[in-house]
């Protein structure tokens, strides 16, 4: 059974780093597509950015572009939404998300890391 | 990277049969058989249910069916019921290689 769990729910201030986690099992870590997806509260779905583990290939939003980097660790099956500055609005809910038929659409969705950005 | 159109609400009574727009570009939308569609209840993660525009994954029921014509796909829930009541949003493949998402309907069933 494909299962993305992720990292728990994180309060953290203005200007502070931060990095998210998202552990992979039950298929190929290194042959998918995974992702990252923010919702913030109240709000639609934005596309953030995918990696392909198997050789690190990275793609992102024009959005998200400069703003957030994504990784992934594959000897311990895991992929990372980092940031190095957070800001107040990068408060929302993100989702891992993995693309078991490539980078076309996501079959699998994790449970969600909440992010609150706050004074 | 603009942002897929879909209509803010779409409702119907049970039983019935609706239909969300999705409108992109020919740099999306138009350009790719790579449109899915996903519902989302409150709370919940969102969950595939449709995929390559017209493709239910297992599980999936068959009220759910999906559409394209030229820059414009569209989802189409048919037997409407109250579990259906939820959030929908649509996504393309794009030519950066990357996805987009559309705006989101709420589908309220009256």
């Amino acid at each position: 059974e494909v299962q993305l769990v992720q990292s728990e729910a994180e309060v953290k201030k203005p200007g502070e780093s931060l990095k998210i986690s998202c552990k992979g099992s039950g298929y190929s870590f290194t042959s998918y597509w995974i992702g990252w997806v923010r919702q913030m509260p109240g709000r639609g779905l934005e596309w953030m950015g995918i990696i392909y583990p198997g050789d690190s290939d990275t793609r992102y939003s024009p959005s998200f572009q400069g703003q957030v980097t994504i990784s992934a660790d594959k000897s311990i099956r895991t992929a990372y939404l980092q940031w190095s500055s957070l800001k107040a609005s990068d408060t929302a809910m993100y989702y891992c998300v993995m693309g078991a038929a490539g980078p076309y659409y996501f079959d699998y969705w994790g449970q969600g890391t909440l992010v609150t950005v706050s004074s | 990277q603009s942002a897929l159109t879909q209509p803010a609400s779409v409702s119907g009574s049970p039983g019935q049969s609706i239909t969300i727009s999705c409108t992109g570009s020919s740099s999306d939308v138009g350009g790719y058989n790579y449109v899915s569609w996903y519902q989302q209840h409150p709370g919940k993660a969102p969950k595939l249910m449709i995929h390559e525009v017209t493709n239910r994954p297992s599980g999936v029921s068959n009220r759910f069916s999906g559409s394209k014509s030229g820059n414009a796909a569209s989802l189409t829930i048919s037997g409407l019921q109250a579990e259906d009541e939820a959030d929908y949003y649509c996504s393309s493949y794009t030519s950066s290689g990357t996805q987009v998402f559309g705006t989101g309907t709420k589908v309220t069933v009256l």
